[in-house]
């Protein structure tokens, strides 16, 4: 059974703090995501990542995939309200289905 | 264009009560998949389809069947309800998984079996 490890699973912080989610695994991914869930509602794609070692950055928000492709981070610059909710990495292995990470539940104070 | 929608949004079951989960995609998806959700576990696939008539099974599918007669359609099944079932249901779908398998969520089903 493929795995993908995240942490730290909860994080709770004060609006403009700094922050850094991970995603791990011992496989390798052809392609990894990250999504955001915000409650009552479905995960929304935020970003996706195929080549080891690439950085996107989605405006407060860096993603680097791991240059061996096992791993990725999610980092948030100066963290806002409305960056609270449920973040999943997905991981693909060269099949047609996705395994999803155990989330990081992420809560912003003002 | 409404995305992927779920039918119902809540149900309560008693146990060994059956019920079936509508998902319905207007974005000509080709691959629909059914997932559950619980705390601390993440998502967790049930069972997909990669094309109008296909079924396969995913991580967890003990308990449900699935059918996709309607390549709009995927629809989950349970025909014995367990308090184990208990859980959100997602269904999701992607239009070709190709090398990026990105898939877009409908808004869920939370579902109690007493």
């Amino acid at each position: 059974t493929q795995l993908l490890e995240q942490s730290p699973q909860f994080l709770s912080i004060q609006e403009g703090e700094n922050l850094t989610v991970y995603c791990n695994s011992s496989s390798v991914f052809s392609s990894l995501q990250w999504y955001r869930q915000e409650p009552g509602e479905g995960p929304v794609l935020l970003v996706t990542v195929v080549t080891g070692g690439e950085v996107k950055k989605l405006k407060r928000l860096t993603f680097q995939f791991g240059d061996a492709r096992k791993d990725s981070s999610l980092h948030i610059t100066a963290a806002q309200t409305g960056d609270t909710g449920l973040y999943l990495c997905a991981g693909a292995y060269n099949t047609d289905k996705l395994i999803f990470g155990t989330g990081t539940r992420l809560q912003v104070f003002p | 264009n409404a995305g992927v929608t779920q039918t119902p949004k809540f149900r309560v079951l008693k146990t060994g009560q059956s019920m079936t989960l509508l998902c319905a995609q207007d974005m000509n998806h080709e691959y629909m998949y059914w997932y559950r959700q619980d705390p601390g576990m993440g998502l967790r696939l049930i069972h997909y389809s990669v094309g109008e008539g296909t079924t396969a099974k995913g991580e967890v599918p003990d308990g449900y069947n699935v059918s996709r007669l309607k390549k709009q359609n995927f629809l989950l099944g349970l025909e014995s309800a367990a308090p184990s079932q208990t859980s959100v249901y997602f269904c999701a779908s992607s239009y070709w998984p190709g090398y990026y398998y990105e898939q877009y969520f409908g808004p869920g089903t939370r579902l109690t079996v007493t």
